[in-house]
């Protein structure tokens, strides 16, 4: 079974310019969350999606978004890039059954650099 | 305020020995409570879930504890060994769909 597969690995982007990072789940699973992880703020809780919807949102402006397809994969764009949006993203899947969840399976993640 | 505290200082144990490492939470009724080990530059790896009717779980040299009275969580490695070293994270699941991780605790284990 592919694991969590997130591209680019790494990415070197403009203050000001916008980014959209690509997440695709292991096949099965139909949630997806994405997480911002930084030395200082340890992971940081994004959004999750299930099957196309966004069910949750943390605490980010307004330039974080994402949308889910409808064969799961994911994607979260980021506009207006400021130098402190340099941090690993790191998306995770997992299957929802009924006897309750299950841990996650996370990516490599994609390192962002603003410059 | 909700807040999942792990231990913010690394842990140093000689190889061979077991590993503790406390993970507390205030403010949060879980359902379900995980821990991840995560290496320099890569994603977190899933080890352990416990739900909340769970005292105990078990996996091969791993133990995980969750007791909801005191709101704390720990997690054991016994018969450490050095590619036990990494960053070990605990995760708290309410209801929402939404994940809170701590901010990890480093483990060394010396040879």
């Amino acid at each position: 079974k592919a694991g969590v597969t997130q591209t680019p690995r790494y990415l070197i982007k403009t203050r000001g310019q916008q980014v959209t990072l690509s997440c695709s789940p292991i096949s099965g699973h139909r949630s997806v969350s994405w997480y911002q992880q930084t030395p200082g703020q340890g992971l940081q809780f994004l959004f999750e999606y299930f099957s196309e919807t966004q069910r949750n949102k943390g605490n980010f402006p307004g330039r974080f978004s994402g949308r889910q397809f409808s064969n799961s994969r994911s994607e979260m764009n980021v506009s207006t890039l400021e130098l402190g949006d340099s941090a690993l993203y790191l998306c995770a899947s997992r299957e929802l059954g009924a006897g309750g969840n299950y841990g996650y399976t996370f990516g490599s993640g994609t390192r962002l650099t603003v410059v | 305020s909700q807040k999942i505290e792990q231990n913010s200082e690394a842990l140093n144990i000689q190889e061979g020995k077991t590993a503790t490492l406390t993970c507390n939470y205030t403010n949060y009724s879980p359902a379900y409570l995980q821990w991840y080990r995560q290496d320099p530059g890569r994603g977190p790896v899933f080890l352990l879930l416990i739900r909340e009717n769970e005292k105990e779980k078990r996996k091969e040299r791993l133990k995980v504890t969750f007791d909801t009275t005191l709101k704390q969580s720990l997690f054991h490695i016994t018969a450490s060994q050095p590619a036990d070293s990494a960053t070990y994270l605990c995760a708290l699941e309410t209801g929402g769909f939404k994940t809170i991780f701590g901010a990890g605790t480093r483990l060394f284990v010396k040879a």
